[in-house]
């Protein structure tokens, strides 16, 4: 079974300023997607990045990248010049590809504070 | 595009009672999610569809909860009877065609239920 653990359930940045939330996760398939989502108080899941498992170029999009570490089982989201609106609620995701038993699991999440 | 519509947005029902929540996927999804998100569980895949047919439902709690998608438009997560535990906030999502294309779901608002 797939499993996805984001061992910091909070974390702060200074506005402007650069920060990494972690994530780790196990699965036996070989061809897989990552996800990170962003969940503001408005409730709303927000696609903020994806990474295909047989790329090994690193993910961006725009102020939004990855580290994706294959053989390390690492899916860590760095948000750099952080802006208040970054705050919310971080998810990270793995979906296997493909077959009958792909499914979408969730971390538990990072909660994303910023400070002005 | 509207995106994916849940109704209704908050739901307050009592121990014991029917609830049903609905969703419309975007136009043109094949794939259709049931998500439930609670702070001690965090998200939980329900079920999913593809093309109307449902392909894994290993998510759905008890007996209390069923799911149909009568057509590509619609679709309703029912729990009855309902009670207190099942108070959370149930999302639904779509896409292209899961199974061929495992890319980002979009997420509708979410539907809070609080049973009393």
């Amino acid at each position: 079974a797939q499993t996805v653990t984001q061992s910091q359930p909070e974390m702060s940045v200074q506005e402007a300023e650069t920060v990494t939330l972690s994530c780790t996760y196990d699965t036996s398939e070989s061809d897989y997607y990552l996800f990170w989502y962003k969940q503001p108080p408005s409730r709303q899941m927000i696609l903020v990045i994806r990474q295909e498992a047989y790329k090994q170029q690193n993910a961006t999009e725009n102020r939004f990248s990855v580290n994706f570490q294959k053989a390390a089982k690492s899916f860590s989201l760095k948000i750099s010049d952080s802006q208040l609106g970054d705050a919310a609620m971080y998810f990270c995701a793995c979906t296997n590809y493909g077959g009958s038993q792909g499914n979408l699991i969730f971390g538990k999440g990072t909660k994303l504070s910023v400070k002005p | 595009d509207a995106g994916v519509i849940q109704s209704p947005r908050h739901e307050v029902t009592e121990m014991g009672q029917e609830v049903t929540l609905r969703c419309k996927p975007i136009s043109g999804h094949n794939s259709l999610f049931w998500y439930r998100q609670t702070m001690m569980r965090g998200l939980e895949l329900l079920i999913y569809f593809n093309n109307n047919v449902p392909i894994d439902d290993s998510g759905m709690p008890e007996d209390r909860f069923s799911a149909k998608m009568p057509n590509a438009s619609f679709s309703t997560l029912k729990i009855q009877p309902s009670e207190p535990r099942d108070s959370a906030v149930y999302f639904c999502a779509s896409n292209r065609n899961f199974l061929r294309h495992p890319s980002e779901q979009y997420f509708g608002p979410g539907t809070r239920l609080t049973v009393t």
